[in-house]
This record gives structure tokens, C-alpha cells and sequence, in this order.
């Protein structure tokens, strides 16, 4: 079974619309950190937040906002104001307790047009 | 500063030989980790390195595949006896710390290396 499930594959918005990429994990664990990365066209990629399981404060970092519940398993991830510079391939990904592997779930590719 | 860097940028070879995929982290980042992105796939996770030492090889895909790493730095990826399936992206990141203090700092990824298996 996925550890991490990201179930859009491909998402496409008109610039300045909101999007909300959703990731679904799965874990036995008390303790786990849950992680979002960007990929963009270029190719090189780039952490963008982690979040440890006893803090499910969401949080906002510019247009930038994360919705952890751990009633529902899920780690969204939201973009507000969509740009043409958001398009690109987001990764979530999940770390279990003993810290030492990772696991990604399969992507969700963004395009935002102008 | 320099960031991670990861060498050959591409590495073409035939079925059969061996590889070396070398990855140089930030100086100073005691945290090494080893991922794999085949063609429109998502990223694997691979090995970790804290240290020189790797608390598990489980992520490895196969025993063909192997990780070293040597003065807490430079670490090598080498895969005997290619396959076509392992063709991919080989992608480092370096950070911090790792373990449970590494999660709280940021990874930096290199541009990775390119590997086509004929």
C-alpha cells in the first residue's frame, strides 16, 4: 500500500486562482514528519516546509499555506494567487520514526496559465 | 556558498557495466541522502547517510546498488552490472543534521545525475 498518495496527477488554474494539492499518508507511527517539495521545470529540487505529527498548527508562509489533520490523514497544500512561477511538479512525502527513509508520494504537476 | 553538487550531469552506459554517481554536500552537512526519479516517476528514496554511516540500506532497489560515503563528505552511489531499468535521474541532498534533528533542517538537493543504460 502507498505510505503517500497524492491523487491529482495534473492540476491546471488561470493565474491568481487558488489551488489546492491534496496528500493523503498512511502510518502506524506516533511520531512521523511530513514534508511538501517543489520541482520545478528546471528540474532542481527545493524543500518547501515539514511539519512534525504533534503539531498540526496549519501554517502560512506568504501565499503559501499548509492544512495538517490528522483525523484525516492529510497534509493539503494550498496556494493562493496562483503565479506562472507555481507551475511545477509538488512532492509530498512522508518520515516515519526511526527517521531514516522517506517515502514520496507520486507527484502532482501544476500549470498555471496567464 | 556552494550548494550540493553531483557529478557526471549525464552518464550514458551499456547494460552491464558498472557506475559511479558521485554526489559533493555543503561542507559542514553531516546528513547525505541518495534519491531516484525515473522518466515521469515520482522520487525514491534510497539510502541515508549520518556520518559515513547508513542506518539502513533498505531503500536500496537491489544488491546491485551500493552507497559509500568517506570523511563525513563525498559519497558515491555504484551500480554493478546496469540494467536498462536503471535508467533515471540520481538525486543527492545534503542537511544539517540528520535523524531526528536533521528533519528540523532543510535539505538541499543537487541538480542531479542523469543516467541512460543502453
Amino acid at each position: 500500500a502507498q505510505k503517500v498518495t497524492q491523487a491529482q496527477t495534473e492540476i491546471s488554474v488561470v493565474e491568481k486562482e487558488d489551488v489546492t494539492l491534496d496528500c493523503v499518508y498512511e502510518t502506524r507511527d506516533t511520531t512521523y514528519y511530513l514534508f511538501w517539495y517543489k520541482q520545478p521545470p528546471s528540474g532542481e529540487l527545493v524543500f518547501l516546509i515539514r511539519r512534525n505529527s504533534f503539531d498540526e498548527q496549519n501554517e502560512i508562509s506568504g501565499r503559501y499555506s499548509w492544512n495538517f489533520q490528522k483525523s484525516t490523514s492529510s497534509f493539503n497544500f494550498t496556494i493562493t494567487a496562483s503565479q506562472v512561477v507555481d507551475s511545477a511538479v509538488y512532492f509530498c512525502a512522508l518520515s516515519e520514526n526511526n527517521f531514516n527513509k522517506f517515502y514520496f508520494g507520486s507527484g502532482t504537476k501544476l500549470n498555471v496559465k496567464p | 556558498g556552494a550548494g550540493v553538487s553531483q557529478s557526471p550531469s549525464n552518464k550514458v552506459t551499456e547494460k552491464g557495466k558498472d557506475v559511479e554517481l558521485r554526489c559533493d554536500p555543503i561542507s559542514g552537512h553531516t546528513a547525505l541522502y541518495w534519491y531516484r526519479q525515473s522518466l515521469g516517476q515520482g522520487l525514491e528514496f534510497l539510502i541515508y547517510f549520518q556520518g559515513n554511516s547508513a542506518p539502513d540500506k533498505s531503500g536500496l532497489p537491489s544488491d546491485r546498488f551500493s552507497a559509500e560515503r568517506t570523511g563525513g563528505s563525498v559519497s558515491t552511489l555504484t551500480i554493478q552490472r546496469t540494467q536498462q531499468e536503471d535508467s533515471a535521474v540520481y538525486l543527492c541532498a545534503s542537511s544539517l543534521g540528520g535523524g531526528l534533528a536533521g528533519l528540523y533542517n532543510e535539505q538541499f538537493f543537487g541538480p542531479g545525475t542523469r543516467l541512460t543504460v543502453l
